[in-house]
């Protein structure tokens, strides 16, 4: 099995301010991973796939890249409704996993 | 719009069963995949069982393989979980979970989710 880490676990940052999360693969996936983002008491949401695709009508400030073991997810410019917690997940391998999760809070 | 309905959580003792349903609308049931995915208190996303649009494919998490049944009734547009032999472990929130298409294994529409408390 895949284990996907993200860090950090915990994120503080001010509105309009941006920023950076990270995951990383156990093995090499290439491109097969995707990025979403669960509010509380919603369902989780798919920003990215494919490592660097936006899902439809997601907005640009989200941008995701890397390859192969190190991926990183950039918001630009925090809006109040982007504090939530973001997972990533690999699809290169069944079974599918997803990282622990980045709580990204108002700081 | 798409919709992903689901039903048939609650509270269960352990050993026990459970069925729960997901209602789709809105997209062609059977051109996609589904999966079920779960979050437990304190930790992350877990997909536990997979089917492809025909519903002859399916794939299980170590965790479930053995105790959980997926299947489909593509008639129905409705997608199914049987969990037999519940662990206090299965306690859950789940999600069906709609594949974005055959080539990207990735969900992108959920149901609201359905609390399966296991517990005595």
């Amino acid at each position: 099995e895949i284990v996907m880490t993200q860090s950090p676990a915990t994120l503080s940052v001010s509105p309009g301010e941006g920023a950076t999360l990270s995951c990383r693969a156990s093995q090499g996936i290439s491109s097969n991973l995707a990025w979403y983002q669960q509010r509380p008491g919603q369902a989780p949401r798919l920003l990215i796939y494919g490592a660097s695709t936006r899902a439809t009508g997601i907005p640009a400030r989200f941008s995701g890249s890397g390859s192969g073991t190190e991926f990183t997810l950039t918001i630009s410019s925090l809006q109040s409704e982007d504090f939530a917690i973001y997972y990533c997940q690999q699809y290169n391998n069944w079974p599918r996993t997803f990282g622990q999760g980045t709580k990204v809070e108002i700081k | 719009e798409v919709q992903l309905l689901e039903s048939g959580g609650g509270l269960v003792q352990p050993g026990g069963s459970l069925r729960l349903s997901c209602a789709a609308s809105g997209f062609t049931f059977n051109n996609y995949g589904m999966s079920w995915v779960r979050l437990a208190p304190g930790k992350g996303l877990e997909c536990v069982a997979a089917i492809n649009g025909g519903g002859k494919t399916t794939l299980y998490a170590d965790s479930v393989k053995g105790r959980f049944t997926i299947s489909r009734d593509n008639s129905k547009n409705t997608l199914f979980l049987q969990m037999n032999s519940l662990r206090a472990e299965d306690t859950a929130v789940y999600y069906c979970a709609k594949r974005h298409g055959d080539y990207y294994a990735v969900y992108d529409y959920w149901g609201q989710g359905n609390l399966v408390t296991i517990s005595s």
